[in-house]
């Protein structure tokens, strides 16, 4: 089945304890990215993928870091977790024409 | 401004009624247009997509772009409780890049 892989699902961490979101996809897509989506402000553009070791910012890039050093996979990092970064983040993939394929989501709290 | 404006509702329509809902956006230079819906709990998922003006159908769903007057409508016909959903509208202003600029979201309430 085609689809685009996030886990955890759900993570609660505390303040400044590095955590990684990884993401995964079977469908060869060549683009990737990240969105966050917050109440009020709607899904925004953390970073993307153009390909293999290729990643640039997107509107919302402080305070996180990715790697594409494989095609499938485009893991989000945060480095120094802060309250503000509490969200719900969405992994996606395009083959083209900006058809995006979501992940099913992982909703992060930070204390 | 924000770059894409939905009216966040909410909409409640009676069930099998007609679901009008609209999206504007800034960037002339826009390319391709998107409504994907959103239930509860849940990732966005595509329902259509347009890229030249006019309308477009599938099943009882048609996108209508008007790229003169920068505004995209998504009308649902005969709406089923099943639509009642959050519906995201997006739009591609970056050529060569994928990124999709979305609006807040419009939620739906299809009432029985």
């Amino acid at each position: 089945e085609a689809q685009v892989t996030q886990n955890p699902r759900y993570l609660i961490t505390v303040t400044g304890k590095k955590l990684t979101v990884t993401c995964s996809q079977n469908m060869n897509h060549e683009y990737m990215s990240w969105y966050r989506q917050d109440p009020g402000l709607g899904l925004r553009q953390i970073y993307y993928s153009m390909n293999v070791e290729v990643t640039d910012k997107g509107d919302v890039p402080e305070g996180y870091k990715v790697s594409r050093k494989e095609k499938r996979n485009f893991p989000l990092i945060l480095e120094s977790p802060s309250p503000n970064q509490t969200s719900l983040y969405f992994c996606a993939s395009s083959l083209g024409h900006s058809v995006l394929a979501f992940g099913s989501g992982t909703r992060l709290t930070v204390v | 401004q924000k770059e894409v404006e939905q009216n966040s509702g909410p909409l409640s329509v009676p069930e099998g009624a007609i679901a009008s809902l609209n999206c504007t956006y800034s960037d002339r230079g826009s390319q391709s247009f998107f409504w994907y819906r959103q239930y509860s709990g849940k990732s966005p998922e595509l329902i259509m997509s347009i890229y030249s003006n006019g309308d477009k159908e599938d099943g009882r769903f048609t996108a209508q772009l008007n790229k003169a007057s920068q505004y995209v409508s998504l009308l649902i016909r005969d709406s089923q409780p099943s639509d009642s959903a959050t519906y995201l509208c997006a739009v591609n202003s970056n050529f060569g890049n994928e990124k999709l600029t979305f609006g807040t979201g419009t939620r739906l309430t299809i009432i029985p």
